[in-house]
Order: C-alpha cells, then sequence, then structure tokens
C-alpha cells in the first residue's frame, strides 16, 4: 500500500502571504496519478490539481503543484479568507487502488 | 448543471444494512467509472469501491469487501452502494465521485452521513 503524509498538519496564514503543502509518498507515484482536493466544512471535495501540476478546470492561477517521485507540492499563493479549507493528495495505483493522505488543514487569518 | 446527489445516509445499529443512493444529473452517466469515498470523523478520505461505466468490474477497498456491494443503473443515472455487517468504523460521510482517467475523481456529490452505533 502506497501512504502518502501531508504536512504540516495545521497551516495558520495571513491573506496576501503563500502556503506550501507538502504530499509525501510511501513508495514512487507517477506524476500522472498524483491529485489535490479542497474541502471546506459542510461542502463537497472539489478537485484542485491532477496529474501533479495541472489545474482543474475553474481554479485559479494561484493554485499550483508540482514534484515527482515521492514528493510533491501544493502551492497557494496571494491567499485569500476564503481559501481556508483541508487540502487532501491523492494518488491512484498499487493496493488500494486508490489512498490519499491525511489532510493539510488551512487557516487564513 | 452537472451534479451529483446522495441519499439514504442514517443511523444503524452495528451488523445491520443500509443501502445508499447517488443521483447523477448534467452529464452522460454510462460515459463514466463511478466510485464511493468517505471520511471518518476526524480522518482523512478513503476510497471505499469503483465501478466501470458500463458496469463490467467492480473493485473495493478490503475495508470492506466482502460487505459491500456496488451497482449503478445507467438507464436511471443512478449509483448505489449496498452496505452489510456494518461495524462502528463504518462510520462516515459517504460521497460519490465521477471517475477521470481512472486516475482521480473530479465531481463529487455533497456526501450522506452513515452513523453506526447501538
Amino acid at each position: 500500500e502506497i501512504v502518502l503524509t501531508q504536512s504540516p498538519g495545521t497551516l495558520s496564514l495571513s491573506p496576501g502571504e503563500r502556503a506550501t503543502l507538502s504530499c509525501r509518498a510511501s513508495q514512487s507515484v507517477s506524476s500522472s496519478y498524483l491529485a489535490w482536493y479542497q474541502q471546506k466544512p459542510g461542502q463537497a471535495p472539489r478537485l484542485l490539481i491532477y496529474g501533479a501540476s495541472s489545474r482543474a478546470t475553474g481554479i485559479p492561477d494561484r493554485f499550483s503543484g508540482s514534484g515527482s517521485g515521492t514528493d510533491f507540492t501544493l502551492t497557494i499563493s496571494r491567499l485569500e479568507p476564503e481559501d481556508s479549507a483541508v487540502y487532501s493528495c491523492q494518488q491512484y495505483g498499487g493496493s488500494p487502488l486508490y489512498t490519499f493522505g491525511q489532510g493539510t488543514k488551512l487557516e487564513i487569518k | 448543471q452537472v451534479h451529483l446527489v446522495e441519499s439514504g445516509g442514517g443511523v444503524v445499529q452495528p451488523g445491520g444494512s443500509l443501502r445508499l443512493s447517488c443521483a447523477a444529473s448534467g452529464f452522460t452517466f454510462s460515459n463514466y467509472g463511478m466510485h464511493w469515498v468517505r471520511r471518518a470523523p476526524g480522518k482523512g478520505l478513503e476510497w471505499v469501491a469503483v465501478k466501470f461505466y458500463d458496469g463490467s468490474r467492480q473493485y473495493y477497498a478490503d475495508s470492506v469487501k466482502g460487505r459491500f456491494t456496488i451497482s449503478r443503473d445507467n438507464s436511471k443515472n443512478t449509483l448505489d452502494l449496498q452496505m452489510n455487517s456494518l461495524r462502528a468504523e463504518d462510520t462516515a460521510v459517504y460521497y460519490c465521485a465521477r471517475d477521470q482517467r481512472s486516475t482521480y475523481f473530479d465531481l463529487w456529490g455533497q456526501g450522506t452521513l452513515v452513523t453506526v452505533s447501538s
């Protein structure tokens, strides 16, 4: 099983700052198979990034993804209050077919 | 507008059964694989099961294999999850999600809460 470990667990930043969220895999993951999601309380998860670095439809360019192998990063520049949410990475492959990280909670002060 | 709407959640005793449904609209349902994903309280998301676009194959997480059954009706644009022998650890919000390229989930429903408790 490929385990995804996200850090930090909680991140508290101010509007206008940059957030850097990490997702580390226990074994190498194809970049094609790494995605990021945003989930706000009481809402459905929303796809942000797929293929490690491709933005989903309608996602502002403040959100960017990078990385390869076992280390992946979601960067959110120019933070806005509505960016407060839990962010999760997800990979495809192996058993189980799909695994998620435990999530990073981003708080905007 | 594309939508997924789950229903069927509730409170059930350990060992009991529950059937969840997901109604899809706004897209050609029969073109897409569909998944169930859950989030237990205070935990990360956990993939549960997938049903191929044509219903030909399905796969399950080990944690639910033999207890849960995923099915779909492409004529009604619905996805179901039959959950038997429920355990406390199955308590979670259950989401249906649309498959994209068999690698990620590009559309999610709002979820339905399942609570397994005596």
